[in-house]
């Protein structure tokens, strides 16, 4: 089976920089995606690594260790609007994707 | 881009209608379509994975008689809840995807918002 854990909930100041992290045991790897996904709505796209290392986009980064089955989301210089779910998904080896539960994010001034 | 949309973004209907959800993915070919439902604060449970001509491949749980799934061409499929009731209220998302080089992103529909009543 597949199984991918992050932490269910987070709290962070606007300004701050935050981490987000997934663990993950899939049967085999295709990649590994975040999502944000705000109340309601549906998930839009944020990063996709398939190879180790950082990748960087704008404010946001998103780590892959595929030896360590780890990835982590990181978020500076936060913003009131990045209160949402970031959620973590997998693509093992039959390209069905598997998501995470979600960390919900919240922001405070 | 890759857009996909979903029709109706909401619906209301009586226990024991049908309702027929439809995805589309406007400027590209889906390899693959995903159903999804997502109940409030919960995570993204995948429904059934679909891919066009073949039937519908359901996760544990979901009954494929009661999910109707049909997917016609390769940037349309419908979603069929036949004989709804209340505990069939929840969010319905749809994903299509298309396969590239290492791997595959999956481009999210807007979601459709099912309340029996």
């Amino acid at each position: 089976g597949q199984n991918i854990d992050q932490p269910t909930e987070m709290t962070a100041t606007e300004g701050a920089i935050v981490q987000i992290n997934c663990t993950y045991q899939t049967s085999g790897f295709n990649g590994l995606f975040w999502y944000q996904q705000h109340a309601g709505e549906a998930p839009t796209f944020l990063s996709y690594n398939v190879l180790d290392g950082l990748e960087e986009k704008g404010r946001f980064s998103s780590f892959l260790s595929r030896s360590k089955g780890y990835s982590y989301l990181l978020l500076k210089e936060l913003q009131m609007k990045d209160s949402a779910s970031y959620l973590c998904a997998v693509s093992p080896d039959d390209y069905i994707p598997t998501f995470g539960r979600g960390t919900s994010l919240i922001v405070h001034p | 881009g890759a857009v996909v949309s979903q029709h109706p973004s909401w619906v209301i209907c009586k226990s024991g209608t049908s309702v027929k959800i439809e995805c589309r993915s406007l400027d590209f070919q889906a390899t693959t379509m995903f159903w999804y439902r997502q109940f409030p604060k919960q995570s993204l449970m995948l429904m059934a994975t679909s891919n066009e001509g073949s039937k519908a491949t359901y996760e544990q749980g979901v009954e494929k008689d009661k999910f109707l799934i049909n997917h016609a061409s390769l940037t349309l499929s419908t979603l069929t809840v036949t004989s709804a009731h209340p505990e069939d209220s929840s969010f319905y998302i749809c994903s299509a995807s298309k396969r590239e080089l290492g791997g595959n992103e999956q481009f999210f529909g807007p979601g459709t918002r099912l309340t029996v009543l």
